[in-house]
């Protein structure tokens, strides 16, 4: 079983302020991560996805990974009314020649004007 | 372009009637995947289609039934509904930048 923790929430931060999500796992196999954004009553949506260690820039968005310590985060900047969600945390590892992705149970955004 | 493709949006079943979920994707994406979704859960892996011709069990498989009917299509079926199988279901399907939901299906059972 492959966890993925997340921190449920809620985030609240000021519109125009820096939100930090993050995310920690526990198998040093995966390879894959990804972040997915979902308004309520939605579907998932994908944001980013990271491959190797470091950082990836995304206009406002910006991901980091750290395989050593097993930790994703994602940074929006700039944080928006309407980036109001629920950040869901994703890695990717293979079994058996499939990939198999596992989520985290999310991390609930608030953004107040 | 419509991507992933589910029906129905809503159902309601009685305890004990069957259905199917029907899940099409347009993309040419070799994997499939169906998700289940509970409030505090998060979304957790019912069963996944690796290609065509090839379906296994996720974390949560009993109760349903998959079918993998053909490279565009993987459906979900329950046999004999329970109320514990109250949830939003999800299909996605891959390629390796990432995975596409489909609209979700919110289904009770009473």
């Amino acid at each position: 079983q492959k966890e993925v923790e997340q921190n449920s929430g809620p985030l609240s931060v000021p519109e125009g302020a820096i939100a930090s999500l993050n995310c920690t796992y526990s198998d040093r196999v995966s390879q894959s991560f990804f972040w997915y954004r979902q308004y309520s009553g939605k579907s998932p949506e994908l944001i980013m996805s990271i491959y190797s260690n470091g950082d990836k820039e995304d206009g406002r968005f910006t991901a980091q990974l750290n395989k050593a310590s097993q930790y994703v985060s994602l940074l929006i900047r700039d944080s928006q009314p309407s980036d109001s969600a629920t950040y869901l945390c994703a890695l990717v590892h293979a079994s058996g020649g499939s990939y198999i992705p596992t989520f985290g149970r999310g991390t609930s955004l608030i953004v107040h004007p | 372009n419509a991507g992933v493709t589910q029906t129905p949006k809503f159902q309601v079943l009685k305890t004990g009637q069957s259905m199917t979920l029907q899940c099409a994707q347009d993309m040419n994406h070799n994997s499939m995947y169906w998700y289940r979704q509970d409030p505090g859960m998060g979304l957790r892996l019912i069963y996944y289609s690796a290609s065509e011709g090839t379906t296994d069990k996720g974390e949560v498989p009993n109760g349903y039934n998959v079918s993998r009917l053909n490279k565009r299509e993987f459906s979900l079926r329950l046999e004999s509904a329970a109320p514990s199988q109250t949830s939003v279901y999800f299909c996605a399907s891959s390629a390796d930048s990432g995975y596409t939901f489909g609209s979700g299906t919110r289904l009770t059972v009473v």
